[in-house]
């Protein structure tokens, strides 16, 4: 079964508006990573958060994680026609190597 | 980081008919993953590609429709064998460049299959 869903599953917003994307999962993790998808494309890796850290930055992204909630968000600040694109958390649980994939939320940018 | 390649990068395929595909690294990498993403869906993990011995498959999937080879440190193929147009997916390659549990995946292009 599905370890991570996230919410919205659609995210339609104005260029320059802040996204905030929220994965949940359902088991302890060892990490939480996110990814882009364009158009049906491979994933490009965006960040990696670790269970024992709380905050990740990367340019204009913003990860969190609450292990006692078992979520994450990601926030994408100013955003921009190109951040258009599924964004997909997913997650390693301890004593397994594979990551599960959350059902992904699509972002929508309008210019 | 890794670069990793697919080919081909889309097909269309006949019904019956099996299509291989290709991932290449562009560094030695310890782990492999294949995943299948069907239309409007997130990534499932179809199997673990091992060097040197058969492939670990994920509940729901088999060797016999979906056989997986690993020759090398930087190469594998998926072969989707007597395809349906159930299998019309993205396939992708990733890989791990260490064997560490908390180490970053990296994805392929991945490959569009139609199957008619």
């Amino acid at each position: 079964s599905q370890q991570g869903e996230e919410d919205p599953q659609a995210l339609s917003i104005q260029e320059g508006e802040n996204a905030t994307m929220n994965c949940s999962y359902k088991t302890s993790i060892n990490n939480l990573q996110w990814y882009r998808q364009n158009s049906g494309r491979g994933l490009v890796h965006l960040i990696l958060i670790r269970s024992n850290e709380r905050e990740k930055h990367s340019g204009r992204l913003r990860v969190t994680l609450d292990t006692s909630k078992k979520s994450s968000s990601l926030l994408i600040t100013a955003s921009r026609a190109a951040d258009t694109a599924s964004y997909f958390c997913a997650t390693v649980s301890p004593g397994t190597y594979k990551y599960i994939f959350g059902t992904g939320t699509r972002l929508k940018v309008l210019a | 980081s890794a670069v990793i390649s697919q080919k081909p990068s889309r097909d269309i395929c006949q019904r019956g008919t099996s299509l291989t595909i290709q991932c290449q690294v562009d560094s030695q990498v310890t782990m492999m993953f294949w995943y299948r993403q069907q239309p409007g869906q997130s990534l499932t993990l179809i199997a673990t590609a091992n060097q040197g011995s058969e492939a670990t498959y994920e509940s729901g999937f088999v060797i016999d429709k979906f056989p997986i080879s690993r020759p090398n440190l930087t190469f594998s193929t998926l072969t989707v064998s007597n395809m349906s147009p159930e299998d019309s997916s993205i396939y992708l390659c990733s890989v791990r460049t260490s064997g560490a549990l908390t180490d970053t995946q990296y994805f392929g292009p991945g490959t569009r299959l139609t199957v008619l």
